[in-house]
């Protein structure tokens, strides 16, 4: 497609429930990135995917929250049990390359605001 | 570990004013820095970047001067227009390793009035 695309772009939870966010990269994008960004904040990094691997997801907040890409392409992040706390825009980006470059331009999907009541 | 720390807003101008925002950064390597501009109801856009030292990045009228002396990266316009009101945020990649995370600020929001 022309840009990463994310669905849904809201999503009411009651707390405890599960939900899945879908991230749909740029085609042929290898890297893929999830951050999670509070009102008024800055994102804050989730995790990391080059292709199908999960490189670092250092960033999940805790085991409630897990991430797939399993054919290297789109990607899901699952987050159980839901908790006030989980309310944010969850971001979606991809990169180009998979090199050891840092300045490869990340394109940012509108991302998904998750509301846990 | 790394951070980046920019100017706090809301920064209110009027039009054809000039604007700048405040950007510094604390890292270990030798990071590629960024600017990043959300437009209201728009997904994060990359306005420019600069990937060493004394590298300019430019873009739109918008210009940010990578200085390692200062650990700095502040953006500026000549003249801000109406359409330029947006949030901005200043962010960071390390350049070691094969994770490309950024690390941003907490963002600076523009209003630009007519």
């Amino acid at each position: 497609g022309a840009g990463v695309s994310q669905s849904p772009r809201y999503k009411v939870a009651k707390r405890g429930q599960d939900v899945a966010l879908r991230c749909d990269p740029i085609s042929g994008h290898v890297s893929l990135f999830w951050y999670q960004q509070a009102l008024g904040q800055g994102p804050e990094f989730l995790t990391y995917f080059q292709n199908e691997a999960q490189l670092d997801k250092s960033g999940l907040p805790s085991d409630r929250f897990f991430a797939e890409r399993p054919e290297g392409s789109v990607s899901t992040l699952k987050i159980q049990r839901t908790q006030q706390e989980d309310s944010a825009v969850y971001l979606c980006a991809s990169s180009l390359t998979a090199t050891g470059r840092g300045d490869t331009e990340a394109f940012f999907g509108q991302g998904t605001r998750l509301t846990v009541v | 570990g790394d951070s980046v720390t920019q100017m706090e807003g809301p920064v209110t101008l009027s039009e054809e004013a000039f604007l700048t925002i405040n950007c510094t950064y604390t890292a270990t390597g030798y990071p590629s820095l960024f600017w990043y501009v959300q437009y209201p109801g728009e997904g994060l856009q990359l306005l420019l970047k600069a990937t060493k030292a004394d590298d300019k990045g430019s873009n739109k009228g918008f210009e940010a001067t990578y200085r390692k002396e200062t650990t700095s990266f502040h953006l500026e316009k000549g003249s801000v227009q109406v359409s330029d009101s947006a949030v901005y945020f200043c962010a960071l990649s390390e350049r070691a390793g094969n994770n490309r995370k950024l690390i941003w600020g907490l963002g600076t929001s523009l209003a630009v009035n007519p």
